[in-house]
């Protein structure tokens, strides 16, 4: 099924170790995002890009890096995992930016960082 | 900085009844809004988006306001079934962050009784 693919499902870190989280979409997405999920926070921005080669920061940019080579795949990368990075992980696209249009979700990424 | 209020955080109804969420924002400076459900241990599926020029979007049992002038939107769901048990969150943009930033709530926890 078309869709935005995320894994692993499940990771389990220690700190000060470094691990990339995976999302592809087969939908043609230009826009493509990482969101974090934490409990009584709702979901905050971390990384967006808006087509290939263009990446900009979100609202906790700090301790991940992006990158956007093609238009399918946007893989987030925790440089050295923290405690406080332990989090429910999500990847979003939609055909255009992510305000006036569908946003497609993945179905999330458990980090435990220990 | 924009902060979304989703009143109330928690929501039990009998099955057939119509009930209503509500979304607030503390800037009502909103350009778009997206309603989503998330099922335990799932992504997100957007329900109803309502574009800048649009007041509210109807699909189904489910239709979606957005009062501009207050910031508010509200999600009604008609005839409520069991399977409407989920988690409810509201997500907007603003004009002055283009549309690639979206703020999202911490949403509602709705049960339907059957």
């Amino acid at each position: 099924n078309a869709g935005v693919t995320q894994t692993p499902k499940f990771q389990v870190l220690k700190t000060g170790q470094s691990m990339t989280l995976q999302c592809a979409q087969d939908m043609n997405h230009e826009y493509m995002s990482w969101y974090r999920q934490d409990p009584g926070m709702g979901l905050r921005l971390i990384h967006y890009s808006v087509g290939a080669g263009i990446t900009d920061q979100g609202e906790v940019p700090n301790g991940y890096n992006v990158s956007r080579s093609t238009t399918e795949d946007f893989p987030l990368r925790l440089l050295s995992a923290a405690p406080s990075q332990t989090s429910v992980y999500f990847c979003a696209s939609s055909s255009g930016g992510a305000g006036a249009n569908v946003l497609t979700f993945g179905a999330g990424s458990r980090l435990t960082v220990l | 900085k924009q902060e979304v209020t989703q009143i109330p955080a928690a929501l039990s109804v009998p099955e057939g009844e119509n009930l209503v969420l509500n979304c607030s924002f503390t800037d009502s400076a909103i350009y778009n809004l997206q309603w989503f459900r998330q099922d335990p241990g799932k992504g997100l599926t957007s329900l109803l988006l309502i574009q800048s020029s649009q007041r509210e979007q109807t699909s189904g049992r489910l239709n979606a306001s957005l009062d501009k002038s207050s910031g508010r939107s509200t999600l009604y769901i008609a005839a409520s079934q069991p399977g409407d048990s989920a988690t409810y969150l509201c997500a907007g943009d603003e004009r002055n962050f283009g549309n690639e930033k979206l703020t999202f709530g911490t949403g509602t926890r709705l049960t339907i009784i059957p």
